[in-house]
């Protein structure tokens, strides 16, 4: 039982250039989700699934896209990464969404340069 | 939307004391409080929550607190070791509301 298994772990990538962060849960969650941490700044909401089909923006969108591909995996895409991208993304899988607690993945570590 | 604010941003203890971290929140509808704990380089991991219908909740040496009226938690940790050295996030939510709030996390140094 893996849990939340985020892919890659570092990502180094230059201004303009692409890339898109994987994510899978194995604990049969219905809800996904995309957050970044930034120094001094907690954890921010990128973008959410609810379940499968269905997928809404958070607090910090904008430069992102997501997919929800199947139950057990939620997909981040930078089209065209910025340095105010640099960041650590984690995953976090939950039952359903309010309240209930998160499993989070390793994270990915990204630097635009 | 709710805003979760979390004091103080970073707390050093001796080994031995106790650690309190305190969340305030703005969304009275809120219902659901859990705490995580993320060592250097690591992911958060859940290591205590709490629902309204309670006023505190324990678990070995940390403890929760609740205060529906004035919208704010606590966390308390006693006899601190070094082991608890790490940063803490508060966040909040409710049944319906999309995804958890966090607040902008706690370094806590135990000192041995």
């Amino acid at each position: 039982n893996a849990g939340v298994t985020q892919t890659p772990k570092f990502q180094v990538l230059k201004t303009g250039q692409s890339m898109t962060l994987q994510c899978a849960q194995d604990m049969n969650h219905n809800s996904m989700y995309w957050y970044r941490q930034d120094p001094g700044m907690g954890l921010r909401l990128i973008y959410y699934s609810a379940s499968e089909g269905t997928t809404d923006k958070g607090e910090v969108p904008n430069g992102y896209n997501v997919s929800r591909l199947n139950k057990r995996e939620f997909s981040l895409r930078l089209e065209s990464a910025a340095p105010s991208q640099t960041s650590v993304y984690f995953c976090a899988s939950s039952e359903t969404t309010g309240d209930y607690g998160y499993t989070f993945g390793s994270g990915t570590r990204l630097t635009v340069v | 939307g709710e805003n979760v604010e979390q004091h103080p941003s970073t707390l050093s203890v001796q080994e031995g004391d106790s650690a309190v971290i305190k969340c305030t929140y703005s969304d009275s509808a809120s219902n659901y409080f859990p705490w995580y704990k993320q060592e250097l380089g690591k992911r958060p991991q859940l290591i205590i929550d709490i629902r309204s219908n309670v006023g505190e909740k324990k678990d070995q040496r940390i403890a929760v607190t609740l205060n529906k009226t004035a919208k704010h938690f606590s966390l308390h940790i006693t006899e601190t070791q070094p082991e608890d050295s790490a940063v803490y996030f508060c966040a909040a939510s409710h049944t319906g509301r999309r995804a958890l709030t966090f607040g902008s996390g706690t370094r806590l140094q135990v000192q041995p």
